[in-house]
Formats: structure tokens, C-alpha cells, sequence
């Protein structure tokens, strides 16, 4: 079964600097989906950002982006001039390539908890 | 923008008693599925459904649990006699053909007394 990690239980940073969040996965697959949800205080899953593993190239999403590494298994995200409403949970997932199977359902890591200092 | 939405946002229920948890997915996707995060805890798949039945679940989605599709629009999680530890949020999340994004509704809180 595939795991997903998130080491940062907690981070902070001031506004308008940059901040990355880490998130490490296992897995015996190499064709797969990663993705990066951001939970608000509304407690609502909102998509930051999708990375295809069979893609070399890291997903920009205006000032968030993604350092991809397929070898290292590690999926940071990098969020660039932090502003107040991006304080928030931060969730990695990951999804299988295959159609059912087991397949189906994401797989959270733990959540980091994003501050951001005005 | 296409959202999807899920009613009740919050619900209150006695131990024992039946719930059931509705959603409306976006309008042409096909995949829909149920998450549910108890408190200060990850988000954990419950079931995923494709074409009027269930094509996986997790070990969390026992006999306590189904879903449905009633009608072209609802697709409903139903827990027949609820537990204390079934308090949490239950995200229902939809996702069209040829698209790897899975779309959150708001989720509904649930609490079990």
C-alpha cells in the first residue's frame, strides 16, 4: 500500500516571503498522480496543484509550484510571496494510475499547518 | 465554476441511529467518492463509485456503510447505526472521465452523541 508523508507537522512564515512544504511518498508504482490540497479554517478541500509522475517537468500554478523528484520520491511545494489567506492545512495525496483495483482513492499524508506572520 | 455540494453542513444524531450524508457532484463527472476526516486527523478514503456500483472501498467502509445513486443527480452515504467514532467530516468528491482531479464538496460535520 502506498503512504504518503508529511514530516512538518507545523511552519510558519512572514508574509510575502516564500515558504516549501515537504511531502514524501512510498510506493512500488511508476506511473502515478500527486497533488497538493490546501483545507482552509472552512475545513473545504481545495486542489493547489497536480503533478502527473510521467511528466519531468515540475506544475507551476501562478505562485505556487512544486519540486518533483521521481528517484527521491519527494513532492515538495513551494509557495512564493506568502500571502495572509494562504494560511491554512496543507495536504499531499497521492493517486495510483490504475483504474480500480484499489486504485481509486486518494491517499493523504498527515497535513502540515501553514502560519503566515503579517 | 461547476461545484460540488453537500447537505447537511452539519448534523447532530444519537448513537444508534441512522444518517444519511447527501451530495450533489459536478453535473458531468462520473466518478464520485466519500472521504471522511475525524478531528485533527488525515483525510481517509472510504469508497469510490463508477457506473451504479462501488468500485472500491477501504477497510474503514463496513457493513455500517453504503451508497447510492438515487437519481440522475444525488449520490448519497448512508451509516445505518452510528457510532461514536463515526464522528467526523465526510467529504464527497466527484471527478469526470479523463480527468485526475477529484473535486471536494464543502464536507458535512457529523456528530455523534
Amino acid at each position: 500500500a502506498q503512504t504518503v508523508t508529511q514530516s512538518q507537522p507545523e511552519m510558519s512564515v512572514q508574509e510575502a516571503e516564500t515558504v516549501t512544504l515537504s511531502c514524501t511518498y512510498d510506493t512500488s508504482e511508476s506511473d502515478y498522480y500527486l497533488f497538493w490540497y490546501k483545507q482552509p479554517p472552512s475545513r473545504q478541500m481545495i486542489l493547489v496543484i497536480r503533478q502527473e509522475a510521467y511528466k519531468q517537468q515540475n506544475a507551476t500554478e501562478n505562485r505556487f509550484s512544486v519540486n518533483f523528484q521521481k528517484a527521491a520520491k519527494s513532492f515538495s511545494l513551494k509557495i512564493s510571496d506568502s500571502q495572509l489567506g494562504d494560511a491554512a492545512m496543507y495536504f499531499c495525496a497521492y493517486r495510483s494510475s490504475m483504474i480500480g483495483g484499489g486504485a481509486d482513492g486518494l491517499t493523504f499524508g498527515k497535513g502540515t499547518h501553514l502560519i503566515i506572520q503579517p | 465554476e461547476p461545484e460540488v455540494t453537500q447537505t447537511p453542513s452539519h448534523q447532530v444524531t444519537q448513537m444508534g441511529q441512522e444518517v444519511i450524508l447527501r451530495c450533489v457532484p459536478i453535473s458531468n463527472h462520473l466518478y464520485f467518492y466519500w472521504y471522511r476526516q475525524i478531528l485533527g486527523q488525515k483525510v481517509e478514503f472510504l469508497v469510490s463509485f463508477y457506473n451504479n456500483e462501488i468500485s472500491e472501498k477501504s477497510e474503514i467502509f463496513d457493513d455500517q456503510f453504503s451508497v447510492e445513486r438515487p437519481d440522475g443527480s444525488n449520490f448519497t452515504l448512508k451509516i445505518r447505526s452510528t457510532k461514536l467514532e463515526d464522528s467526523a467530516m465526510y467529504f464527497c468528491a466527484s471527478k469526470g472521465s479523463f480527468q485526475e482531479t477529484q473535486y471536494f464538496g464543502p464536507g458535512t460535520r457529523l456528530l455523534v452523541l
